[in-house]
């Protein structure tokens, strides 16, 4: 069973306007982290944020942000004023349980930011 | 510093090849990771080493041989590859593996492409 589930494969967004990506994720682990990494043309996988399962408040790291629904077991990234550098893949994960070292990906968002 | 380095950037090799990848990190971080990526694809845990010893295979065949030679490297021995093992593979490091933040954030190097023959 897919444990992180992104359901847009694609996203074409006008410069400087904001860009939600989706993510949700099933556990029945109470101890979980969520990742948002992105990965350009290049290949290297760029961490941006980090959500743990019992952060009270939503993460946020710059121009990103982390909008977790827990109850909804939904883990959106959101990037405000886009720009042309944004454009890559963005794929989101999961580490769940005490002392596993796994990181569980999904498929990814390919997101293209137009002039 | 959250820099990981991989060496070589692209190796290219035959099937009967023997060559090694390489990762170093001085980050003082204790966990280290192979990733394998195909086209188009998520990466696919490989290996972990935890305090230079290996913590998980993940049924990877016995022609990658993982090697942890110090806390600063690791090493992926490669012998006999078919093509199909063709990908980009990808090393990461974290201080812990649990924990929070700062304790178990995996940060990647640029990956090795590999084209095997």
């Amino acid at each position: 069973a897919q444990k992180i589930t992104q359901t847009q494969p694609g996203m074409f967004v006008q410069e400087k306007e904001a860009v939600t990506l989706d993510c949700t994720y099933d556990t029945s682990d109470p101890s979980y982290g969520l990742f948002w990494y992105k990965q350009p043309s290049s290949g290297e996988m760029i961490f941006l944020i980090y959500q743990g399962s019992y952060d009270q408040q939503n993460a946020t790291e710059g121009r990103y942000s982390l909008n977790f629904q827990k109850a909804r077991k939904s883990a959106n990234l959101v990037i405000s004023a886009s720009q042309l550098g944004d454009s890559a893949m963005y794929f989101c994960a999961m580490r769940e349980g005490g002392g596993a070292q796994k990181l569980v990906f999904g498929q990814g968002t390919r997101l293209t930011i137009n002039p | 510093d959250t820099e990981v380095t991989q060496t070589p950037k692209h190796l290219v090799m035959g099937m009967t090849n023997k060559k090694s990848l390489k990762c170093e990190q001085h980050m003082g971080h204790r966990a280290m990771y192979w990733y394998k990526q195909k086209a188009k694809k998520p990466p696919e845990l490989m290996f972990v080493y935890s305090y230079e010893k290996l913590s998980i295979n993940e049924s990877v065949p016995s022609r990658f041989s993982p090697e942890c030679p110090n806390s600063s490297l690791l090493n992926l021995h490669l012998h006999a590859l078919q093509p199909e093992d063709s990908a980009l593979y990808l090393c990461a490091s974290s201080q812990e593996y649990f924990g929070g933040k700062a304790e178990e954030t995996q940060y990647f190097g640029p990956g090795t492409r590999l084209l095997v023959l």
